[in-house]
């Protein structure tokens, strides 16, 4: 199956700094991300919905200039949490489909703490 | 719109229990369902699928049928592991929209 990754796995940072998050698609090339956050022992938030060179879908509530997300590329998405504070602090999961397909691959999710 | 409605948990079984999660669905059109497995401090991991009425997915022992009459998506195994420990959720797509629908998630903890 489609592998989807996201580096780092696991981040800390200080309150007020600024977090870069990366998913890629490793063996397909993919036209849409998602991007969601999940609470502890909740379901899955879903962020923004991003398309390889445009701008980002963002859920309402959403905060778009504090959640940056780019897509420059068909296998790269980016998901930048500016002045972080520990409110922020969640699990962070992407998740990536090619074209024509229906189906999403979820990357392994990276666990963020603000301190 | 879509929504997901999922059994609350947590659920705790006994090794070789049977399993059932139940899930029902809203949907406009003919949606896709899902099943997916989030094991502890790991992403979600498509467990089975199916895309259209009647159809049965199945995968490591797990089983749904999409049961259009009752919108309906019922999870089952006939004997669960430990290893079957996790969070399932139930989720679909439909029509044009890409996004996935959620559930709430069903804590699953199976004891030796």
């Amino acid at each position: 199956g489609a592998v989807v990754s996201q580096h780092p796995s696991r981040v800390i940072c200080k309150s007020g700094t600024s977090v870069k998050i990366e998913c890629r698609s490793l063996d397909f090339q993919a036209t849409t991300m998602f991007w969601y956050r999940q609470f502890p022992k909740q379901s899955l938030m879903l962020m923004a919905t991003s398309n390889e060179g445009s701008k980002a879908t963002y859920e309402q509530g959403v905060e778009k200039d504090k959640f940056l997300i780019n897509h420059a590329s068909l296998t790269l998405s980016t998901l930048t949490v500016t002045s972080a504070h520990p409110e922020d602090s969640s699990f962070y999961i992407c998740s990536a489909k090619g074209d024509s397909a229906y189906e999403q691959y979820f990357g392994p999710g990276t666990r963020l703490t603000v301190t | 719109g879509n929504s997901v409605t999922q059994m609350e948990g947590p659920v705790t079984l006994s090794e070789e229990a049977f399993l059932t999660i139940n899930c029902t669905y809203t949907a406009t059109g003919y949606p896709s369902l899902f099943w997916y497995v989030q094991y502890p401090g790991e992403g979600l991991q498509l467990l089975l699928k199916a895309t259209k009425a009647d159809d049965k997915g199945s995968n490591k022992g797990f089983e749904a049928t999409y049961r259009k009459e009752t919108t309906s998506f019922h999870l089952e195994k006939g004997s669960v592991q430990v290893s079957d420990s996790a969070v399932y959720f139930c989720a679909l797509t439909s029509g044009s929209a890409r996004q996935l629908t959620f559930g709430s998630g069903t804590q699953l903890t199976v004891l030796p």
